[in-house]
This record gives C-alpha cells, structure tokens and sequence, in this order.
C-alpha cells in the first residue's frame, strides 16, 4: 500500500533563505508525483507536477526533483518570502490508467518570516 | 480559462442542520472529484464522477451524504444532518477525464464550520 509522508511538518525560516521540502513515498511504481500549495482553510494550487520519467521540473523559484527508486522528492523554494508562508502538499498518482486516487501526504507547513 | 468555481466560500452550521455546496468545474472537463479535507490532513477522496455517473464513492459516509452531477456539469454535495466531526474544506476538483495523465484543478474549497 503507497504511503506518502512529508517531513519536516512546518518549518519556521528567515526571510531571503533557500529551503528544501521532502516528501518520499513507500511504492516506486508512481505514474507521477504534484506539489500543491495551500493557503490556510483556503483551496489547493498546483506548483509543480512530475510525471515518473522526469529528474526535475522548474517554475520561477520553485524546483522539484524525483527520484524513483530512492522513493523521495523535494521541493526547493530559493529565496524564500513571507508571501511564501503555506501548507505544502506532495501527491502520488500511483500508476497508469483511469480512476487512479491520488495518494497524499499531510503537508508542511511553512512560516516565512520578514 | 475560468478555474473551478465554488460556492459559498465559507459556511457555520449548527449540529443536526443539513447543507449543500455547489461546484462548477473547467468547461470541457468530464471528470470532478470532491475531497473533504480535515485540518493537518491530507484531502480525503469523498466521490469521482465521470460525466453524469458515479466512478467512486466508496469514501463517502452515504448515510449523511449525497452527491450529485445531473447534467454532467455542476455538482451539488449535501450533508444531512451534520455532525461536528464534518467540520473541514470541502474541495472540488476537475480533470480533462479519468486518466492518470490528467492533472485535477482545484476550486478554492468551502470551509464548514459545524458547532
């Protein structure tokens, strides 16, 4: 049974410092993997999603890798802003085909602080 | 592209009272999903549908809730009655279908506060 877990829980940085999330899941065999951002009692939004055949994808300051057979990803914010304080979410799609519920973790929750 | 649309953004509701949210997905978007979603945890699938059918609802607590998607486009989840333990974000989410190669959008979610 896939299992996701993201550590740390929440993580408390200054403003301006470069962080790195985890998130590492028990089952190799994903089809892909998302991070989603949440703002508190608010929706998700997508960051980043990495299909199981991609090393890493970017968008602006955000990064995230894949390794699938060490079962882990990160996310990698460089400097950070208080605007990025959230809840970060990781997402494993666990294989091909339709009707596949995707399998999450219970986030991080990050403070930036000015 | 208009996003998931969700409705109302925010609801208290005592015990025992029923209530409903509303879900207008991504035009063009035969999938929608709703996830509750308590707070610290990770969202909880409550029922997929493709078109106007039900493809899961094995999570969802059928002596209390009701989905529905009539046309195949909006969606209505009711809660009767409510209990306090139904207190959390109710999410809608849509995809292009059920394939694991379509990425689900997410709408802002409906926090239930049930006293």
């Amino acid at each position: 049974k896939q299992e996701v877990t993201q550590i740390p829980a929440a993580l408390s940085v200054p403003e301006g410092e470069n962080l790195v999330l985890n998130c590492s899941f028990t089952d190799s065999a994903i089809y892909n993997l998302q991070w989603f951002r949440q703002d508190p009692g608010k929706g998700l939004t997508s960051l980043l999603l990495i299909q199981s055949s991609q090393r890493e994808q970017t968008s602006g300051r955000l990064n995230a890798s894949l390794d699938k057979s060490s079962g882990r990803s990160t996310l990698y914010i460089a400097a950070s802003q208080p605007g990025d304080s959230a809840t970060y979410l990781c997402a494993v799609r666990p294989g091909a085909g339709n009707n596949r519920k995707l399998i999450w973790g219970l986030g991080t929750s990050l403070a930036v602080n000015p | 592209e208009a996003g998931v649309a969700q409705s109302p953004r925010y609801k208290i509701i005592e015990k025992r009272q029923s209530v409903a949210f509303w879900c207008n997905p991504i035009s063009g978007h035969a999938t929608l999903y709703w996830y509750q979603q308590i707070l610290g945890q990770g969202p909880k699938l409550l029922i997929q549908f493709q078109n106007n059918g039900v493809v899961d609802d094995s999570q969802l607590p059928k002596d209390r809730f009701s989905a529905e998607r009539l046309k195949g486009v909006d969606s209505t989840l009711k809660i009767q009655p409510a209990k306090l333990e139904d207190s959390a974000v109710y999410l809608c989410a849509s995809s292009l279908g059920p394939k694991s190669s379509y990425e689900q959008y997410f709408g802002p979610g409906t926090r239930l506060t049930v006293t």
